[in-house]
């Protein structure tokens, strides 16, 4: 049971470059959330999901893109990468999103 | 808002000591509450959580946490600390009724020292 994989682990960015963060879930959770973690900050929500179709924005979305066609997979899109955007990244799911998260190993992102 | 305040980025403690990390939160709603781990270059990992019920919640690797509504706190212990304890901790809660999405306190370092 791989839980929540998050690829790629780790990559550099040009600033102005686009790219996509996949997470994909086996759990058949339908809450999905994606975090990112910069230090002395703790985790701050981006967008979360509560079911195929359907997004929403959490604390800090500006600069993300999100959808959700399948239960399983919940990208993350960044359209126009800022190093402000440098950060650590987690998604998380949860049978119902006020249930335990299960978190990603994360991806690191780096934009010089 | 919802906020979490973990008081102490930092905490060291010596192996076979007693462990303390503080959570308090603010909310008009008695909240969803969670301690997660994360381990050097890892996702995270729940320790445990209270939802309902017993307030004294005990979690995997022997630790406990005690939800105290009167004080607004969670705040997380093991009797003797392990240097595998070393890790960070992140409180967090997610009011009921709200969109379920969970704010995290910034976070309490805990070093553990032979």
């Amino acid at each position: 049971n791989a839980g929540v994989t998050q690829t790629p682990k780790f990559q550099v960015l040009k600033t102005g470059q686009s790219m996509t963060l996949q997470c994909a879930q086996d759990m058949n959770h339908e809450y999905m959330s994606w975090y990112r973690q910069d230090p002395g900050m703790g985790l701050r929500l981006i967008h979360y999901s509560v079911g195929a179709g359907i997004t929403d924005q959490g604390e800090v979305p500006n600069g993300y893109n999100v959808s959700r066609s399948t239960t399983e997979d919940f990208p993350l899109r960044l359209l126009s990468a800022a190093p402000s955007q440098t950060s650590v990244y987690f998604c998380a799911s949860s049978y119902v999103k006020w249930h335990e998260a299960f978190f990603g190993q994360g991806t690191r992102l780096t934009v010089v | 808002a919802q906020s979490v305040t973990q008081l102490g980025s930092h905490v060291s403690v010596s192996e076979g000591a007693l462990v303390l990390l503080r959570c308090n939160y603010s909310s008009s709603v008695p909240p969803y509450l969670f301690w997660y781990v994360q381990y050097p270059n890892q996702g995270l990992q729940l320790l445990l959580k209270y939802t309902t019920g017993a307030t004294l919640v005990k979690g995997i690797n022997g630790f406990e946490a005690e939800f105290k509504k009167s004080e607004t706190s969670f705040h997380l212990t093991k009797p003797s600390a392990h240097m595998s304890d070393a890790a960070e901790y992140f409180c967090a809660v997610t009011p009921e009724g709200g969109q379920g999405n969970l704010i995290f306190g910034k976070g309490t370092k805990l070093s553990v020292k032979p």
